[in-house]
């Protein structure tokens, strides 16, 4: 199985900061690669798909990035309602497998 | 506008079955790719099976293998999950997704997803 190790697990930050978050896989998945924000007791919505591709509608605030073994997702500008635990998933082989998830929260 | 509905969840005793079903509405059901996957209580997302568009073909987790089935009714643009000899561990919100690209009998991204369903397995 492909596991994904996302980090950190957890942060605050400040409205308006930049917010990074990697991913990064056992093994070369080339870019099959999405990124999931998950507010509390919702549904998954799905941000971004092959490591980079903005969904429709989605904010351009949000940017994904990286290949190979290595991700990172960017909200260029942190704001209130991004609040929520932010997943990554792989796709190049199954057991489809998530990252343990980020938990994104307003200093 | 898209919509997936899961039913069927509840509290059920270890060792026993369960059927969820996941209702799809607003797209054409029968050409996508559809999914389970699951969130214990606090914990994060765990993929659980996957079936192509027509049924012909499914996978599960190996955690399920054995217990649980996939299965589909395009005339009834239903999903199903059949779940036997459940386990405490299997107590969880159940989400059906459906994969973002239609015609295309691999996995890729999952871009609709129910509002999940809570099984919980406990005696």
């Amino acid at each position: 199985d492909i596991q994904m190790t996302q980090s950190p697990s957890s942060l605050s930050a400040s409205v308006g900061d930049r917010v990074t978050i990697t991913c990064q896989a056992s093994q070369d998945i080339s870019n099959y690669l999405n990124w999931y924000q998950q507010k509390p007791g919702k549904a998954p919505n799905l941000l971004i798909n092959d490591a980079s591709n903005l969904e429709t509608g989605v904010p351009s605030r949000f940017s994904g990035s990286g290949s190979g073994t290595d991700f990172t997702f960017t909200i260029s500008s942190l704001q209130p309602e991004d609040i929520a635990t932010y997943y990554c998933q792989q796709y190049d082989n199954l057991p489809l497998t998530f990252g343990g998830g980020t938990k994104v929260e307003i200093k | 506008q898209v919509q997936l509905v899961e039913s069927g969840g509840g509290v059920v005793q270890p060792g026993r079955s369960l059927r969820l079903s996941c209702a799809a509405s607003g797209f054409t059901f029968s050409n996508y790719v559809m999914y389970w996957v699951r969130q214990a209580p606090g914990k994060g997302l765990e993929w659980v099976a996957v079936i192509s568009h027509d049924g012909s073909t499914k996978h599960h987790a190996d955690s399920v293998k054995g217990r649980f089935n996939i299965s589909r009714d395009n005339s009834k643009s239903t999903l199903y999950l059949q779940m036997d000899s459940l386990r405490p561990e299997d107590t969880a919100v159940y989400y059906c997704a459906r994969d973002r690209i239609p015609y295309y009998d691999f996995w890729s991204a999952l871009d609709y997803w129910g509002q999940g369903i809570l099984v919980t397995v406990s005696s």
